[in-house]
């Protein structure tokens, strides 16, 4: 079965501070992973792809197969970072499995 | 160029009745996906066309939902005698097909079933 698990439903930093919001997968396979944004009042995006292998918004994820987990940082936060991210998982097929998200709150 | 959009935004319907919720893709996109979202959730995958044929739809909950893409672009997710329970925001994606293409999101269709 694939799975996604994001522990924390919600993380609140201040500006400038290092943020991590966690997931970690469950995939017997090679998984491709995958973090989405969704700001408020807009669509769900694409954020970064693990084979990418590309910091996005100063935004980084490594995959890390030995703990299946795919972490995403970002070493100083910025308020425009506020919002709710998604890990994905694709396994084998073109269907995306969705953690239940993390809401991020950047602080003034 | 222009997004994947989806019709209504919203839709407020009675249990029991019939709905329809539909998709246009981004233009020349070949692959075209359907999520649901419920409260507090992540999405979670119904179905997913590539041309005009379902190429796998092992999300979908039971008989009650069905979608068609017949000409291969936009597409129509039916849901039949609508319970409570399906009150989701339905998303849809698109993408130019084959397991490396992103996929594109729709803004979604809030239903609500009273």
């Amino acid at each position: 079965a694939q799975r996604v698990t994001q522990p924390e439903k919600l993380l609140s930093v201040f500006k400038g501070a290092p943020v991590e919001l966690k997931c970690n997968y469950s995939y017997s396979g090679s998984p491709e992973l995958f973090w989405y944004v969704q700001y408020s009042r807009q669509r769900l995006q694409l954020l970064l792809r693990h084979i990418s292998r590309e910091s996005i918004k100063g935004f980084t994820a490594d995959l890390n197969k030995g703990e299946t987990s795919f972490h995403l940082k970002k070493p100083f936060a910025q308020e425009e970072d506020s919002a709710m991210y998604y890990c994905a998982l694709k396994g084998g097929s073109e269907k995306l499995v969705f953690g239940k998200g993390t809401k991020l709150t950047v602080n003034p | 160029g222009a997004g994947v959009s989806q019709t209504p935004s919203n839709k407020v319907t009675e249990k029991g009745k019939y709905v329809e919720l539909r998709c246009d893709p981004i233009s020349g996109h070949t692959a075209l996906y359907w999520y649901r979202q419920s409260l507090g959730q992540g999405p979670e995958f119904l179905i997913y066309f590539q041309g005009t044929g379902a190429a796998d739809d092992s999300g979908l909950p039971n008989d009650r939902f069905f979608a068609v893409r017949p000409e291969g672009s936009v597409s129509t997710l039916k849901i039949q005698r609508t319970e409570r329970g399906d009150s989701a925001v339905y998303l849809c994606a698109s993408s130019q097909g084959g397991y490396a293409y992103e996929q594109y999101f729709g803004p979604g269709t809030r239903l609500t079933v009273t």
